[in-house]
């Protein structure tokens, strides 16, 4: 059964708390995507990356970290330094390349309070 | 930076009512995707247009893209119930992985 899976579904954290979200594939995909997504911001896309142990910086970089050991995960560190933390993130995969879609896992929604 | 313009933001129709969503970008792109979040849930593909001038029809959906590939639209004919959701644009310039999705229309269907 090919798909995405984050974990977990939902989180709470206390304010100045580093937090790591985890997001595995098991579709064979090079391309790996974090996004996060607010009412009535649409989806934003935080980093990306195109192969192991290669990322780039989306659009809202800023407080976030990744890393790419593994063909299969892709994880998400939310640091302190994170402003406002509190959404729902997105993790996608794809064929890489520019003509292929992306495949989303059902998300986490994060509270940090 | 890209940016992607999709209006409205917010759609409510009478079952069996048609409804649009239109997207526009800054920049001439490569293709563009369409996705459907259904409430609650992720985004899943719909479909992509890469040809100028390109029409593609799924069932009730006619999906656009336009000459200059600057804009698209997704019009769905006869809305019904599981029409529900929000729909987002995700348009890609060339020469780069990634795509810069439009705001989303969320849409609200009266039985």
């Amino acid at each position: 059964d090919g798909g995405i899976t984050q974990s977990p579904k939902y989180l709470f954290r206390k304010e100045g708390q580093n937090v790591t979200l985890s997001c595995e594939q098991n579709l064979n995909h090079d391309a790996m995507y974090w996004y996060r997504q607010d009412p009535g911001q649409g989806l934003r896309l935080i980093y990306y990356s195109q192969i192991v142990n290669d990322f780039q910086k989306g659009d809202i970089a800023e407080g976030y970290s990744v890393s790419r050991e593994k063909k299969e995960s892709f994880p998400l560190t939310v640091t302190s330094a994170q402003k406002n933390p509190t959404a729902f993130y997105l993790c996608a995969s794809s064929i890489a390349g520019q003509d292929y879609e992306q495949y989303f896992g059902p998300g986490t929604r994060l509270t940090v309070t | 930076g890209q940016q992607v313009m999709q209006i409205p933001q917010y759609q409510h129709v009478q079952e069996g009512e048609d409804f649009t969503t239109y997207c526009n970008s800054s920049t001439t792109l490569s293709n563009i995707q369409w996705y459907k979040q259904r409430p609650g849930g992720h985004p899943v593909f719909l479909i992509q247009l890469v040809k100028s001038g390109e029409v593609k029809k799924q069932k009730r959906l006619t999906f656009q893209f336009g000459e200059a590939k600057k804009n698209s639209s997704l019009h769905i004919t006869a809305t019904q119930t599981t029409d529900v959701g929000t729909y987002f644009c995700a348009g890609r310039a060339g020469g780069y992985q990634k795509v810069t999705f439009g705001i989303g229309t969320k849409l609200q269907v009266i039985p």
